[in-house]
């Protein structure tokens, strides 16, 4: 099946600071989404993007599909920002959502 | 838009005791997903629902694992008996269209089994 990997593994920031989180898969797909999980467990929906780039607010990715990969750029980063991003693919042959390890995000004040 | 809702937010029960976990996906989508997070495993898919039909069980552990999605807006996942591996937090989540569309995923179920 399709393989995913997030880096870094763990990132601490001072706040203000900016960021960018990358997403790698091993095949094409049709679906990735961004998540993040806060501290309260909460899995919050940031971005869908197969493919090209949006922003919201203070945070924007971009996936580049041919080349099996997304980023998700955090910029002014905030203490709320703590907490772990997911990135979510779906194959093109698959039924399925894969979710790679994350990436721990740690915004010191 | 209540969003996904989740019942109970935690459960705490005994080795062998049976466990029900519920999920109200979001009006109108027509999908639904249950997820197991572990330290362990991360975020693994158990089974997926579409119009009311299981699509895919092949993650469901074993057969003290049951799902069922009786109507559109309303779906239930059951340990029987439940063990302390089972600990875990439960997600459901739900779409419009399947795979193909954002999932939208409910706040969790934190099960203890001691």
């Amino acid at each position: 099946g399709i393989q995913v990997e997030q880096s870094p593994p763990d990132l601490i920031l001072q706040e203000g600071a900016n960021s960018t989180l990358r997403c790698n898969f091993s095949d094409s797909v049709n679906n990735l989404q961004w998540f993040h999980q806060n501290p309260w467990g909460q899995l919050i929906n940031l971005f869908y993007i197969p493919s090209g780039t949006k922003q919201n607010g203070r945070l924007s990715a971009t996936t580049v599909a041919t080349e099996r990969y997304s980023l998700l750029y955090i910029s002014s980063s905030q203490t709320t920002d703590s907490g772990v991003y997911f990135c979510a693919v779906r194959a093109y042959y698959g039924q399925n959502f894969v979710f790679g390890p994350g990436t721990r995000l740690s915004v010191l004040p | 838009d209540a969003g996904v809702i989740q019942s109970p937010r935690h459960e705490v029960t005994e080795m062998g005791q049976e466990v029900t976990l519920r999920c109200k996906p979001i009006s109108g989508h027509n999908s639904l997903f249950w997820y197991r997070q572990t330290m362990m495993r991360g975020l693994e898919l158990l089974i997926y629902f579409n119009n009311n039909v299981p699509i895919d069980d092949s993650g469901m552990p074993e057969d003290r694992f049951s799902a069922k999605m009786p109507n559109a807006s309303f779906s239930t996942l059951k340990i029987q008996p439940s063990e302390p591996r089972d600990s875990a937090v439960y997600f459901c989540a739900s779409s419009f269209g399947g795979t193909r569309s954002p999932l939208h995923f409910g706040n969790g179920t934190r099960l203890t089994v001691t």
